[in-house]
């Protein structure tokens, strides 16, 4: 079955304990993003990856970091989370935007509080 | 800048109500667009989605007609039902550099029986 899968589904920790939330799909997309939604503004792209080791800032990537050494991986890094960003996580997965299908397929998300 | 805007929720119906979300966008070109839909506790989920000028999307009852003059994107459907209740999200695709996904900011539907 054609997936994307996000580990761990709820997470609380307290501010500046380093944390990561791992993605992985099945479909071998080149693209994956990461997204935070938030009330009232939706979903926000915090970062990308075009393919295997190239990475790239979306429109709030400050406090995260990616990496993509495999292309089935993309795991979001927070290494001292703030309490600012408590919010709903998601990864996304798709083809590469050029070849003109970018249907997006999303993992079930990540609750994440930090205290 | 590039942008999509969507209906402003909550929007509660009554079941088998007709169901309008607008939805416009700016583009530099013609790119295409998507909704999705978000169920409780769950992720997104592709809807329908149209590639081209005047293509119209549809699933589950639900339409879309990519409506380049006036830059929209419309959900419709004829007769909601409970199970329609969820959060809705018109997104355009990848358009001139851009190449990522822009969603709007979400509509929440509930139907009440």
């Amino acid at each position: 079955e054609a997936q994307v899968t996000q580990n761990p589904r709820y997470l609380i920790t307290v501010t500046g304990k380093k944390l990561t939330v791992t993605c992985s799909q099945n479909m071998n997309h080149e693209y994956m993003s990461w997204y935070r939604q938030d009330p009232g503004l939706g979903l926000r792209q915090i970062y990308y990856s075009m393919n295997v080791e190239v990475t790239d800032k979306g429109d709030v990537p400050e406090g995260y970091k990616v990496s993509r050494k495999e292309k089935r991986n993309f795991p979001l890094i927070l290494e001292s989370p703030s309490p600012n960003q408590t919010s709903l996580y998601f990864c996304a997965s798709s083809l590469s935007p050029g070849q003109g299908n970018t249907e997006a397929f999303f993992g079930q998300g990540t609750r994440l509080t930090v205290v | 800048g590039d942008s999509v805007t969507q209906m402003e929720g909550p929007v509660t119906l009554s079941e088998e109500a007709f169901l309008t979300i607008n939805c416009t966008y700016t583009a530099t070109g013609y790119p295409s667009l998507f909704w999705y839909v978000q169920y409780p506790g769950e992720g997104l989920q592709l809807l329908l989605k149209a590639t081209k000028a005047d293509d119209k999307g549809s699933n589950k009852g639900f339409e879309a007609t990519y409506r380049k003059e006036t830059t929209s994107f419309h959900l419709e459907k004829g007769s909601v039902q409970v199970s329609d209740s969820a959060v809705y999200f018109c997104a355009r695709g990848p358009n001139f550099g851009n190449e990522k996904l822009t969603f709007g900011t979400g509509t929440r539907l509930t139907i009440i029986p």
